[in-house]
């Protein structure tokens, strides 16, 4: 099972830009990186996923070095509405034994944005 | 709007009580997932069915069971409810579970069971 590991909690301003990183040493070759989103009292919301290098979509930027131990998850001009917990996720785990159907997910990052 | 329903939103009930919470995945999802969210705690894993199959388990309790229709809709039975049983319930569908092992979860917006 490749564990991950993220801060707690992270601060930030309206506008500026947030970087969260996650750490996978443990990270297997078949291994994808995923990136969720969760609002209180609402199911998390898939953000972003990627596999190397990087990858940006409308909502984030994921950077991930060649090694993939560890990957960033990049929010520009944060607003207040960005104020969530973001999880990181990495699998699929055990894909022969059929484990790949069990998505852990962690603690998350609890993010704030301020005025 | 992830396109999963989840009925009903909230739910207050009696210790000892039974309840059943329903799940509709998206449309064209073979798997469903759910998991349990105590307040200020992280999602726990509870069960995964793929088209009617049970395919993966997490810590569920004995007094939880689940299962997946043909019609791919999903229903989470807990009985013997106890006070820590209350939190919220989120069922989830993908079509992880066939080929596509890497599909994200679709989330729905959950199922909050108070248990008094």
């Amino acid at each position: 099972l490749a564990k991950t590991t993220q801060p707690i909690s992270m601060d930030s301003y309206e506008g500026q830009e947030v970087n969260i990183t996650c750490s996978h040493n443990n990270i297997a070759t078949n291994d994808y990186i995923t990136w969720y989103q969760q609002f209180p009292s609402q199911g998390p919301r898939f953000i972003i996923q990627g596999y190397k290098t990087k990858v940006t979509n409308e909502v984030a930027s994921l950077f991930i070095p060649a090694d993939r131990k560890s990957s960033t998850l990049s929010l520009p001009r944060v607003s207040l509405s960005d104020t969530a917990v973001y999880y990181c996720l990495v699998g699929p785990d055990g894909f022969f034994s059929g484990g790949y159907n069990k998505l852990i997910f962690g603690a998350g990052t609890r993010l704030a944005v301020h005025p | 709007d992830s396109g999963v329903t989840q009925t009903p939103k909230h739910l207050i009930t009696a210790t000892g009580q039974r309840v059943t919470l329903r799940c509709s995945p998206r449309s064209g999802d073979l798997s469903v997932y759910w998991y349990q969210q105590s307040l200020d705690q992280g999602l726990q894993f509870l069960i995964q069915y793929y088209n009617g199959e049970e395919r993966a388990k997490g810590n569920i309790l004995e007094r939880f069971s689940a299962q997946q229709f043909p019609d791919l809709h999903s229903e989470l039975n807990l009985s013997s409810l106890e006070l820590g049983d209350s939190a919220l319930y989120f069922c989830a569908s993908s079509t992880r579970g066939s080929s596509d092992i890497n599909s994200p979860l679709h989330f729905g917006n959950g199922t909050r069971l108070t248990v008094t």
